[in-house]
């Protein structure tokens, strides 16, 4: 069954820190991957996507995710973090760009 | 350009009342979707619409949910009757010819 995890369901990090956030899928074939994020109250913003080609990709405000086929894994990160950046992350798959699974979300706090 | 509009924001009922939920998506956007998202999972697809026609609804619990997309644009999701487990946000996402989701910012059920 096509599936998505995200192991870790809160984390916290230092303004300034850098971050990754784990993603993990399980699919047929290669899927299409997708990062959103919520903030408290809003709806989804998609941050980034990956179909095909260059496996490392970028997304809006610093973001990157690395698709590793081996790992089955689409993993998040951004290398200093600000206070605006706390918000849930979720990770999506699809066997095309709709009908897409979500994960169960990574909730990420910030300290100053 | 206008995100896509969803009402109201809050709603509380009692259990076997019915309710009814909104969204108008983007300008131009010809598939609308409905999404549920309990807290602490992710969002999952309720029922899918190309222009004012069914793609998918095959996780809608169509013995009291139902949706429909007159005239291909707005589109309205009704509960009926409601049960406590029906408690969520109601998240409503239209996409172009591009795939690109965009999300309204839901509308919050609360089911006593």
């Amino acid at each position: 069954a096509q599936s998505v995890t995200q192991p870790d369901i809160h984390i916290t990090v230092s303004e300034g820190a850098s971050l990754e956030l784990r993603c993990n899928y399980s699919y047929g074939a290669t899927p299409y991957l997708f990062w959103y994020v919520q903030s408290p109250g809003q709806g989804l913003q998609l941050l980034l996507k990956y179909f095909s080609g260059d496996t490392l990709v970028q997304g809006i405000k610093g973001f990157e995710a690395e698709f590793k086929r081996s790992q089955s894994s689409f993993n998040l990160r951004k290398p200093s973090v600000h206070w605006s950046d706390a918000a849930e992350y979720f990770c999506a798959v699809g066997f095309n760009t709709d009908k897409l699974i979500f994960g169960t979300g990574t909730r990420l706090q910030v300290f100053p | 350009e206008a995100g896509v509009a969803q009402s109201p924001r809050y709603k509380i009922i009692e259990k076997r009342q019915s309710v009814a939920f909104w969204c108008n998506p983007i300008s131009g956007h010809a598939t609308l979707y409905w999404y549920q998202q309990i807290l602490g999972q992710g969002p999952k697809l309720l029922i899918q619409f190309q222009n004012n026609g069914v793609v998918d609804d095959s996780q809608l619990p169509k013995d009291r949910f139902s949706a429909e997309r007159l005239k291909g644009v707005d589109s309205t999701l009704k509960i009926q009757p409601a049960k406590l487990e029906d408690s969520a946000v109601y998240l409503c996402a239209s996409s172009s010819f591009t795939g690109e989701l965009f999300f309204g910012e839901g509308s919050r059920l609360t089911v006593l």
